[in-house]
C-alpha cells in the first residue's frame, strides 16, 4: 500500500506559467514532507521541505503548501522554465525526520516545460 | 566536489556474480542511507546507517545483500549471486540525522544484470 501517492504521471505546461505538482499521503504520523528533482541517470536533488507546523515554505520560484486535514501537499514553480523539466519526487517522513531514518518516496511526477 | 559520492557509477555483470558498490557521504554526516530505484518508481528505502550502526534495514533488503559502514565514513553495498530482478539504481544519500535536516543523495550507482 503506498503511503505517498503522485497521482499524475506527468504534466506539460508552457514556460512562464505556473506548474503544480500534487501529493498525497495516507500516514497521518508524517510530519516532515519534502521534494526533490531528478534528472535521466542522476541522483534526486534536495528542492524544497516543509515541517507539519508550517501550511507553507517559500524559496525563490518554489513554494510548497500543506493541507494536513487533507494530507495533500503541492509544490507550485513560478515561473515555470525548460530547466525545471525533470521528475519530481514528493517524500514523506515521520518524527520530522529525527529518530526514523528513511524518507517514503512518491512515484513522481515528470514535468515538461515548453519553451 | 564536497557532495556524497558513489562509485561506480555503471556496473554491468552475470546473473550469479557478487558486486559491491562504495558511497563517500557528505564529509561530517553521521547518517547513511542506501535506497534503490527502479524504472517508473520512487527510490525505496533499503537500510542507514547512524555512524558505524546499522539501525534499520528494509524487507527489500533481502540476505544477499549486506552493508557495512565500518568506520563510520564511507559505506560498501554488496549483493551475492546477483539476479536480473537486482538490476537497478541504487543511491547513496546522506545527512546530519537531526530532526528537520535534509537528505542528500548521490548520483547514484547503475547495476545492469544480464
Amino acid at each position: 500500500d503506498q503511503q505517498v501517492k503522485q497521482n499524475s504521471p506527468s504534466l506539460s505546461v508552457q514556460e512562464g506559467r505556473i506548474s503544480i505538482l500534487n501529493c498525497d499521503y495516507t500516514n497521518s504520523m508524517f510530519d516532515y514532507f519534502l521534494w526533490y528533482k531528478k534528472y535521466p541517470a542522476e541522483g534526486p536533488t534536495f528542492l524544497i521541505s516543509i515541517s507539519s507546523i508550517k501550511d507553507k515554505n517559500e524559496d525563490g520560484r518554489f513554494t510548497v503548501f500543506l493541507n494536513k486535514s487533507a494530507k495533500h501537499l503541492s509544490l507550485h514553480i513560478v515561473p515555470s522554465q525548460p530547466g525545471d523539466s525533470a521528475v519530481y519526487f514528493c517524500a514523506a517522513s515521520t518524527d520530522y525526520g529525527g529518530s526514523q531514518g528513511n524518507l517514503i518516496f512518491g512515484k513522481g511526477t515528470k514535468l515538461s516545460v515548453k519553451p | 566536489d564536497t557532495g556524497v559520492s558513489q562509485d561506480p557509477r555503471h556496473k554491468i555483470t552475470k546473473r550469479g556474480q557478487n558486486v559491491t558498490f562504495r558511497c563517500d557521504p557528505i564529509s561530517e554526516h553521521n547518517r547513511l542511507y542506501w535506497y534503490r530505484q527502479t524504472l517508473g518508481q520512487g527510490p525505496e528505502f533499503l537500510t542507514y546507517f547512524q555512524n558505524e550502526a546499522q539501525l534499520e534495514k528494509s524487507r527489500l533488503l533481502s540476505d544477499r545483500f549486506s552493508a557495512e559502514r565500518p568506520k563510520g565514513s564511507f559505506s560498501t553495498l554488496e549483493i551475492q549471486r546477483t539476479e536480473q530482478g537486482d538490476s537497478a539504481m541504487y543511491l547513496c544519500a546522506s545527512s546530519f540525522g537531526i530532526s528537520g535536516n535534509t537528505i542528500y543523495f548521490g548520483e547514484g550507482s547503475w547495476l545492469t544484470v544480464v
